[in-house]
């Protein structure tokens, strides 16, 4: 069975510093995919990056970058010059080859100060 | 372009009566998923559907829940009777056939008293 860790229940940043957020996976599968959500305060999930198995290089989609080390089975999602509105719950999750089932860990809140 | 579009957005309903939240997923969209969130649990998957049929219903939680998917365009997941503990946001998301862009209805927000 797969698995999400996502260890810290929340964590504080000053606007405009940069924030990593932690997510351990567990799985038997070779191939998979790690993916990050972001679900603001109004309850939207909103996708933010993917990262396969087999990708050489770590993703990024903007100020999100995912640091992918797969011989920890860590993928930890990096965001630069942080944002009021990065404030959210963020939810790392995997899915397996060939299934499109996500399994979702259980979110770790994030809020920037100003 | 419309986004997935989940009715009711709440619903409040008692013990006993039968809830039926419905989902429109993004058109030419292939997949389709309901999920569930609560605080304990998270957001959990209870089954997901792929050009139609159901792929895996392992997480539906017992069979007062249901899920049918009559057309490509349509999807309704039922409970009844409905319990206290059914409380939670109830999610649709649907995708092109891979993980990659699974796009989240805004939820459907179920209160049973």
């Amino acid at each position: 069975a797969q698995k999400i860790t996502q260890t810290q229940p929340g964590m504080f940043v000053q606007e405009k510093e940069a924030v990593t957020l932690d997510c351990t996976y567990d799985t038997s599968d070779q191939s998979y995919g790690l993916f990050w959500y972001k679900q603001p305060s109004s309850g939207e999930m909103i996708f933010l990056i993917y990262q396969g198995s087999y990708d050489e290089q770590n993703a990024t989609e903007g100020r999100y970058s995912l640091n992918f080390q797969k011989a920890r089975k860590s993928a930890n999602l990096v965001i630069s010059a942080s944002q009021l509105g990065d404030s959210a719950m963020y939810f790392c999750a995997i899915h397996q080859g060939g299934s499109e089932k996500l399994v979702f860990g259980k979110g770790m809140k994030l809020t920037v100060n100003p | 372009d419309a986004g997935v579009i989940q009715s009711p957005r709440h619903e409040v309903t008692e013990m006993g009566q039968e809830v039926t939240l419905r989902c429109k997923p993004i058109s030419g969209h292939n997949s389709l998923f309901w999920y569930r969130q609560t605080m304990m649990r998270g957001l959990e998957l209870l089954i997901y559907f792929n050009n139609n049929v159901p792929i895996d219903d392992s997480g539906m939680p017992e069979d007062r829940f249901s899920a049918k998917m009559p057309n490509a365009s349509f999807s309704t997941l039922k409970i009844q009777p409905s319990e206290p503990r059914d409380s939670a946001v109830y999610f649709c998301a649907s995708s092109l056939g891979h993980p990659v862009g699974q796009y989240f209805g805004p939820g459907t927000r179920l209160l049973v008293l």
